[in-house]
């Protein structure tokens, strides 16, 4: 498995504002992942953060609103931007590890809940 | 697309009962499936999966599920409940073929211990 933190846990923003979140990993992993979990709700993709290339962004969301940066092999920040009440959720960041024969299992990050006033 | 669905949003049991967590997905000629719980205002942590051989596979806490390729089924059972057991489970697929290894999620089953 993999240790992953995230900075912050959680944070209080003021709409129009944009909030930078940090995920770090103990170990060197080629994909890291973003998603959103709305009050009540399953987490949904944001995108897929690849080290040396660009994240791929599922539908509905695009790079304006949630850019992403991926310097290296055990880190990644997403950036919520001009933020209002409706991002109000929990952004989780995952890894992907692979085992034999390329099992890939995805652990996950504590999260940042994220509330907009 | 894969999808997935969790056929109830939440299961209210008794403590040291037992209690299965249904979920089903879309057909697919391979799959990965996984079970992750999540504790109240915490993150997911990963419960069980099945990537290959077994169809039955245990997982942390005394969980098991079997996966069923013919009725696309992996429910999630244990045979003795605790109240810490209390929490969310999801059920998720990934396609390691097709997708990229995303993550497809279910809508989540709030598992309820009562004594």
């Amino acid at each position: 498995s993999a240790v992953i933190s995230q900075k912050p846990s959680r944070d209080i923003c003021q709409r129009g504002t944009s909030l930078t979140i940090q995920c770090q990993v103990d170990s060197q992993v080629t994909m890291m992942f973003w998603y959103r979990q709305q009050p009540g709700q399953s987490l949904t993709l944001i995108a897929t953060a690849n080290q040396g290339s660009e994240a791929t962004y599922e539908s509905g969301f695009v790079i304006d609103k949630f850019p992403i940066s991926r310097p290296n092999l055990t880190f990644s920040t997403l950036t919520v931007s001009n933020m209002s009440p409706e991002d109000s959720s929990i952004y989780l960041c995952s890894v992907a590890l692979f085992g034999g024969s390329l099992e890939e299992t995805q652990y996950f990050g504590p999260g940042t809940r994220l509330l907009v006033l | 697309a894969q999808s997935v669905t969790q056929l109830d949003s939440q299961v209210p049991v008794f403590e040291e009962a037992p209690v299965e967590l249904r979920c089903n997905y879309s057909s697919s000629v391979s799959v990965y499936l996984f079970w992750y719980v999540q504790y109240p205002n915490q993150g997911l942590q990963l419960l069980l999966k099945y990537l290959s051989g077994s169809t039955l596979v245990k997982g942390i806490n005394g969980f098991e599920a079997e996966f069923n390729k013919s009725q696309t089924s992996f429910h999630l059972r244990k045979p003795s409940v605790h109240i810490s057991d209390t929490a969310e489970y999801f059920c998720a697929v990934s396609d390691p073929v097709g997708s990229n290894y995303k993550l497809t999620f279910g809508k989540g089953t709030l598992l309820t211990v009562n004594p």
